[in-house]
C-alpha cells in the first residue's frame, strides 16, 4: 500500500530533550515536506527536500533540522524543543514537485507535546 | 503576510444541500489551486484541484470555481452529505520551485 508513514503518532517530551520524529514513504517520491498545523493558522511548511541531499527551509524553519541521506526518508529533529513547538506535525511527499501535479500524500500526524 | 485565505473558520449545512467553501489569494503568480481535506486524527488528503488556464473542474460531487480576475475560488459539494464533514484546505502553488501555500482552512459540519 502507497503511503507516508510518521512515528512516533504521539510525543510527550521535555524542553530541551532532543528527539527525532521519522518519516518515510514508499512511492520513491522526489519531494518530501513537513509541516506543522497550530488552531487558527493552518498548514505552515517548516522544511522540505526537492530530492536527495537537497533540502530547503520553508516558513517556520526556526528550531528544526532535516535529513535526506536517502530517497524514502526525511527525518525532522528538534535539537533543543520548546514548548511554542507543541503542534500537530505532518510529513508528506509528492513524485515530482516540479510537475504541475501537485498532489501532496500526507503522513497520519504526530502529536508532540513540549513540556 | 497571508497570499491564502479562508475566511470562514466554519461553516454548517444540512444533509443534501449544498457546501460553498472559499478561498481568496493575493499572489498573482500562483497557477494552481488544490482543495485537501482532513479527518480528525488524519492527514490532509487530496480532493480537487485546478489549473489556471480552467475556470471549472467537477469530480463527481465536488466542483472548484476559479476566478482569476478576482483571485477568488470555491469549492461546491453537491449534495452535503455527514461524511463530508471535516476541514477543507485551500492550497495554492506557482511553477517553479516554490512551497505549496496553505489557507487556514474551513471546517464543515454537515448536519443530518
Amino acid at each position: 500500500e502507497a503511503q507516508v508513514t510518521q512515528n512516533p503518532r504521539y510525543l510527550i517530551t521535555v524542553t530541551g530533550k532532543k528527539l527525532t520524529v521519522t518519516c518515510s514513504q514508499n512511492m520513491n517520491h522526489e519531494y518530501m515536506s513537513w509541516y506543522r498545523q497550530d488552531p487558527g493558522l493552518g498548514l505552515r511548511q517548516i522544511y522540505y527536500s526537492m530530492n536527495v541531499e537537497v533540502t530547503d527551509k520553508g516558513d517556520v524553519p526556526e528550531g528544526y533540522k532535516v535529513s535526506r541521506k536517502e530517497k524514502r526518508n526525511f527525518p525532522l529533529i528538534l535539537e533543543s524543543p520548546s514548548p511554542n513547538q507543541t503542534s500537530l506535525y505532518f510529513c508528506a511527499s509528492s513524485l515530482d514537485r516540479r510537475a504541475s501535479d501537485e498532489k501532496l500524500f500526507f503522513g497520519s500526524g504526530t502529536q508532540l507535546s513540549v513540556l | 503576510d497571508q497570499q491564502v485565505k479562508q475566511n470562514s473558520p466554519s461553516l454548517s449545512v444540512q444533509e443534501g444541500r449544498i457546501s460553498i467553501l472559499n478561498c481568496d489569494y493575493t499572489n498573482s503568480m500562483f497557477d494552481y489551486f488544490l482543495w485537501y481535506k482532513k479527518y480528525p486524527a488524519e492527514g490532509p488528503t487530496f480532493l480537487i484541484s485546478i489549473s489556471s488556464i480552467k475556470d471549472k473542474n467537477e469530480d463527481g460531487r465536488f466542483t472548484v470555481f476559479l476566478n482569476k480576475s478576482a483571485k477568488h475560488l470555491s469549492l461546491h459539494i453537491v449534495p452535503s452529505q455527514p461524511g463530508d464533514s471535516a476541514v477543507y484546505f485551500c492550497a495554492a502553488s506557482s511553477s517553479g520551485n516554490t512551497p505549496l501555500v496553505f489557507g487556514k482552512g474551513t471546517r464543515l459540519s454537515v448536519i443530518a
